[in-house]
């Protein structure tokens, strides 16, 4: 089974600086996508960045990009020039690259970033 | 123009009582999904429909029973409330198994 691990139950930062979310997965499929999810205090689940596993090229969305390393199964998340809007509980998630079950998201335990001025 | 909707956005209810939560989303979307998000934050899947078919039946209480009378809807239904029942219950739905999934903003249900 798959699994995804975030080792880092709390980060912090301040403002405008560059923080980086840790998480490893384990699984033995070569066909799958990486996601990193935000949760704000509203409760809301906001995809932040996604990844497929088939590309060497990092995923990059504005202040957001991600470290993949396929071999090492490892998928960061660094948030460049942070703003306290950034403050959430940010997901790691899993999901297999074919049909059936693969639409099942597989969620780490979460990290809550913090963010001080 | 919400996207992905529940009802209701809390829902407070005593042991033993049977209640549903609603999803719609209006994304022309072909698949949804319910989650559970227990208190220590973990999110974890619990079933699938692709065009009303169940794809995804994780291990859930059988007391749990989803129903999608159509595409744009997929409501889930508790039989006999538990204690543990208490959570956030997300909903969300995608173009095929394949694309980003959207949430709605969650249910949170509370069992007294």
């Amino acid at each position: 089974a798959q699994t995804v691990t975030q080792s880092q139950p709390e980060m912090s930062v301040q403002e405008a600086e560059t923080v980086t979310l840790s998480c490893t997965y384990d699984t033995s499929e070569s066909d799958y996508y990486l996601f990193w999810y935000k949760q704000p205090p509203s409760r809301q689940m906001i995809l932040v960045i996604r990844q497929e596993a088939y590309k060497q090229q990092n995923a990059t969305e504005n202040r957001f990009s991600v470290n993949f390393q396929k071999a090492a199964k490892s998928f960061s998340l660094k948030i460049s020039d942070s703003q306290l809007g950034d403050a959430a509980m940010y997901f790691c998630a899993y999901r297999y690259g074919a049909a059936g079950t693969a639409s099942k998201l597989t969620f780490g335990t979460g990290t809550r970033l913090q963010v001080t001025l | 123009d919400t996207a992905v909707s529940q009802t209701p956005k809390y829902l407070v209810t005593q042991m033993g009582n049977d209640k549903s939560i609603k999803c719609e989303q209006n994304l022309g979307h072909d698949t949804m999904y319910w989650y559970k998000q227990d208190s220590k934050k973990f999110l974890k899947i619990m079933f699938s429909y692709n065009n009303k078919e169940l794809i995804i039946n994780e291990t859930v209480p059988n007391r749990f029973s989803p129903k999608s009378p159509d595409k744009a809807h997929l409501n889930l239904h508790i039989n006999s409330l538990e204690l543990g029942d208490s959570a956030v219950y997300f909903c969300a739905s995608s173009l095929g198994v394949y694309n980003e999934q959207f949430f709605g903003p969650g249910t949170r249900l509370t069992v007294l």
